[in-house]
């Protein structure tokens, strides 16, 4: 069974302080990885998707892969209020299913 | 350009009794997905059109769970007849044609609680 996990938290970071969000995935075959955040009540919205080894930035936000140990990691720089969210992990082989983890729940404290 | 978006946001029936979920994709995406979470667990996922074709629907649950998308446009989900356990929200997601297809776009759901 292809599994994603993440640790539910809560992950409680200062206002301004680096969030670090991991993820593992089960299936070597997987292609694209995708971070997705959530607020309450509301659908997922795509913040970060990364395909190939290493880091990609975009803003406050970095996406590393590392294919080897079948891990992937979002930062969040200079954490606000407002980043407050669920963060969700999601991997797929190109254009099927994606295969989602429980989340990671992260409260930025001002 | 508009989003996703799905009808209706919210229903609740009774067990035994019929709904009808519905997904408008963003305009040109081929692919449509549909997901879905129920409380404390994951979202998983159902079923994948491609245009007017049935792709992947190895994580529908059961019979009673329909599809369909006439046309390539909108989709229908139809769950007939619902039982407790099917309580949950119902996510559509669309991504654009072939390999550029990577990202998809979620929208805001349907809740559905069975009594």
């Amino acid at each position: 069974q292809k599994e994603v996990e993440q640790n539910s938290g809560p992950l409680s970071v200062p206002e301004g302080a680096i969030a670090s969000l991991n993820c593992t995935y089960s299936d070597r075959g997987s292609q694209s990885f995708f971070w997705y955040r959530q607020y309450s009540g509301k659908s997922p919205e795509l913040i970060m998707s990364i395909y190939s080894n290493g880091d990609k930035e975009d803003g406050r936000f970095t996406a590393q892969l590392n294919k080897a140990s079948q891990y992937v990691s979002l930062l969040i720089r200079d954490s606000q209020p407002s980043d407050s969210a669920t963060y969700l992990c999601a991997v797929n082989q190109a254009g099927t299913a994606l295969i989602f983890g429980k989340g990671t729940t992260l409260s930025v404290s001002s | 350009e508009a989003g996703v978006t799905q009808f209706p946001s919210h229903s609740v029936i009774e067990k035994g009794q019929t709904v009808t979920l519905r997904c408008d994709p963003i305009s040109g995406h081929d692919n449509l997905y549909w997901y879905r979470r129920v409380m404390g667990k994951e979202i998983k996922f159902l079923l994948h059109f491609v245009k007017e074709s049935k792709q992947d629907e190895s994580g529908m649950p059961n019979n009673r769970f329909l599809a369909e998308r006439t046309g390539g446009t909108y989709s229908t989900l139809k769950v007939q007849p619902a039982e407790l356990e099917d309580s949950g929200v119902y996510f559509c997601a669309s991504s654009l044609p072939g390999l550029a297809g990577g990202e998809q776009f979620f929208g805001p759901g349907t809740r559905l609680t069975v009594l």
